[in-house]
């Protein structure tokens, strides 16, 4: 089956740009989840939906993040404006239950300057 | 929610095996542990998951002791691809017991 997939791979910007992740979760997975992974840690959970609904954002700093999933499919996350510390890796990850496996997606790679 | 401590760091040769423990003092009723393997560059990967005594498959074995707050991920006979960075996750399918460690970077030398 096909994995996860996200887009871009890469991405540099200024701080105060805007930027979109895009993700595309394994056919079936209702649980979506974003998270951000900072270089020489693990990954740290952002947000997390079932279908298309929230289902706990408590680590998502609101007022430059923000994340969808319209149709209960794809999902995109953004953040606007960017700052420094908002480089690292975004990862998307989906799982068809809540004791099943999550896949992970390739990340995107970002960079802040 | 429930912490989890690995060692930062271990090397090993090939063609040993490789035991990487982690603790979860606080782990719950529901949660269960699952074992990551991460490369530079990618996503982690699913190694092992269990609930509780051993647990294994085609590429590694999850022991579990009785009182839960601590398992060992076992690798057989390591090789140079192996190196990466090794990750416990204590989950309850909770988004908010979802909390990944630091890792530990496994090195294989030849």
């Amino acid at each position: 089956e096909a994995g996860v997939a996200q887009s871009p791979r890469y991405k540099i910007i200024e701080k105060r740009q805007s930027v979109a992740f895009w993700c595309n979760p394994i056919s079936g997975h209702a649980t979506l989840y974003w998270y951000q992974q900072i270089l020489g840690q693990g990954p740290k959970l952002l947000i997390q939906f079932q279908n298309n609904g929230v289902v706990d954002d408590s680590q998502l700093p609101k007022d430059r993040f923000s994340a969808e999933r319209l149709k209960g499919v794809d999902s995109t996350l953004k953040i606007q404006p960017a700052k420094l510390e908002d480089s690292a890796v975004y990862l998307c990850a989906s799982r068809a239950g809540s004791q099943e496996t999550q896949y992970f997606g390739p990340g995107t790679r970002l960079l802040v300057l | 929610l429930a912490k989890t401590t690995q060692p930062i760091s271990m090397d090993s040769y090939e063609g040993q095996e490789v035991n990487i423990t982690c603790s979860h003092n606080n782990i719950a009723t529901n949660d269960y542990i699952t074992w990551y393997q991460q490369f530079p560059s990618q996503g982690p990967r699913f190694i092992i998951q269990g609930y509780k005594t051993k647990v294994t498959n085609e590429v590694a074995s999850l022991f579990i002791p009785a009182d839960r707050k601590s398992s060992t991920l076992s690798l057989p006979r390591v090789s140079l691809s192996d190196t990466a960075v090794y990750y416990c996750l204590v989950d309850s399918g909770s988004a908010r017991q979802l909390t990944f460690g630091s890792g530990t970077q496994l090195t294989v030398l030849p």
